[in-house]
């Protein structure tokens, strides 16, 4: 059984550019969430996909938007990225209906210049 | 005030000591609580998981969750250098969206 596959896992990117971050979830999940962790915070959440529509959304700005695919793989995408969107993009998945806990990827670490 | 508070620490204790970790929370319609811990560059842990109040025990860790005082608590037994990491406490409510709020994360260090 794998676990949460993240891609790429660093990123630098100029501010005003686009970026996709792509989230491959545990066998067996078929929700996705999408979580930013600043430096020395807690994650906060983004979003979550389940059945390819967004179930839930955070306090983020519609330049932030996702995508679920049949295989319950994910995208984050960012547009006119800004120097604080620098931080951990994590993924995490989960089986509907049951709060037991998610699954997090090690991350996509995201530097704006 | 935030939803859920947590110590940043840093705590640093020496190995074998037992580790106390905790958080607060002011909304009362959680009902999930987790304990997550995170290595440096890698993704939270899912380390416990309680429902509600009360207690439950895996090992070295032990959870605690006091619904009445809006407190939950984590205890390391016999901590080990490799407990070394941070850790997070989240929770989310029943029904809903799934989203889990966290807690800023203690970063703890067991020194050998």
């Amino acid at each position: 059984e794998t676990g949460v596959t993240q891609s790429p896992t660093h990123l630098i990117k100029t501010r005003g550019q686009q970026v996709t971050l792509r989230c491959s979830s545990q066998s067996g999940h078929n929700t996705v969430s999408w979580y930013q962790q600043a430096l020395g915070q807690g994650p906060q959440f983004i979003f979550q996909y389940y059945r390819e529509e967004e179930n839930g959304r955070g306090n983020f700005p519609p330049r932030f938007s996702g995508l679920q695919f049949p295989n319950y793989s994910s995208e984050l995408n960012v547009n006119a990225l800004e120097l604080d969107d620098s931080a951990l993009y994590l993924c995490a998945s989960s089986p509907r209906g049951g709060n037991y806990g998610y699954t997090f990827g090690s991350g996509t670490r995201l530097t704006v210049v | 005030q935030k939803e859920v508070e947590q110590d940043p620490g840093p705590l640093s204790v020496p190995e074998g000591a037992i580790v106390s970790l905790n958080c607060t929370y002011s909304n009362s319609a959680f009902q999930y609580f987790m304990w997550y811990r995170q290595y440096s560059r890698k993704g939270p842990e899912l380390l416990m998981y309680t429902y509600s109040s009360g207690n439950k025990e895996d090992g070295r860790f032990t959870a605690q969750v006091d619904k009445s005082s809006k407190y939950i608590s984590l205890f390391i037994r016999d901590s080990q250098p490799s407990d070394s990491a941070t850790y997070l406490c989240a929770m989310n409510m029943q029904g809903g969206s799934e989203k889990l709020v966290f807690g800023k994360g203690t970063k703890l260090t067991v020194n050998p």
